[in-house]
């Protein structure tokens, strides 16, 4: 079975500034993939970015990318420019390949962004 | 398209009443999943169903009840309520061979047991 570990339950940060949120996790698979979500107060979950455990090369998406080391098990996400639309409940999350797509969640980290 | 449309969308049960949480989805996807979430807590899988006809248990399925008669829905059921099931549920969906393994999501089903 996998464990997602979220460390920070909340985080603060000031409105341009750049902020890491921390994920590990445990497997034994080989083949995987990593997320993030982001929750904001509507409820909705939104896929913020994604990283195949197969690729090398770190996921980046506009503002946001991340730290993939593979060996460690970490998997953070870093935040640049923070914006205040960027405060909302992130959660990692792990996915093995051919495991029916079942996603295991981290508890999440609460991030509010300060103006 | 809709996506992923729950209902209802806030609801408040009874001990031992019974009810149903919908859930349906129009994008054709053949995976779907059924969350709960716990104040400060990640989401648990609750049940899932890789197509019509075939469910099968997740992380947390005590207490619940699934069916897919159809590819587009995927409703949930508590048949005999307990506080513990106070959550909030969340229904999903994607797509098989779409191997970017990224889930829809719908709004969420805030359930209260007193």
């Amino acid at each position: 079975a996998q464990t997602v570990t979220q460390s920070q339950p909340e985080m603060s940060v000031q409105e341009a500034e750049t902020v890491t949120l921390s994920c590990t996790y445990d497997t034994s698979e080989s083949n995987y993939y990593l997320f993030w979500y982001k929750q904001p107060p509507s409820r909705q979950m939104i896929l913020v970015i994604r990283q195949e455990a197969y690729k090398q090369q770190n996921a980046t998406e506009n503002r946001f990318s991340v730290n993939f080391q593979k060996a460690a098990k970490s998997f953070s996400l870093k935040i640049s420019d923070s914006q205040l639309g960027d405060t909302a409940m992130y959660f990692c999350a792990f996915m093995a390949s051919g495991s029916a797509r079942q996603l295991t969640f981290g508890s999440g980290t609460q991030l509010t962004v300060l103006p | 398209n809709a996506g992923v449309t729950q209902t209802p969308k806030f609801h408040i049960l009874k001990i031992g009443q019974s009810m149903t949480l919908q859930c349906t989805q129009d994008m054709n996807h053949n995976y779907m999943y059924w969350y709960r979430q716990d104040p400060g807590m990640g989401l648990k899988l609750i049940y899932y169903s890789v197509g019509a006809g075939i469910t099968d248990k997740g992380e947390v399925p005590n207490g619940y009840n699934v069916s897919r008669s159809t590819t587009e829905d995927f409703p949930l059921r508590l048949e005999l309520a307990a506080p513990s099931q106070t959550s909030v549920y969340f229904c999903a969906s994607c797509f098989q061979g779409l191997d970017t393994g990224e889930l829809f999501f719908g709004e969420g089903s805030r359930l209260t047991v007193l």
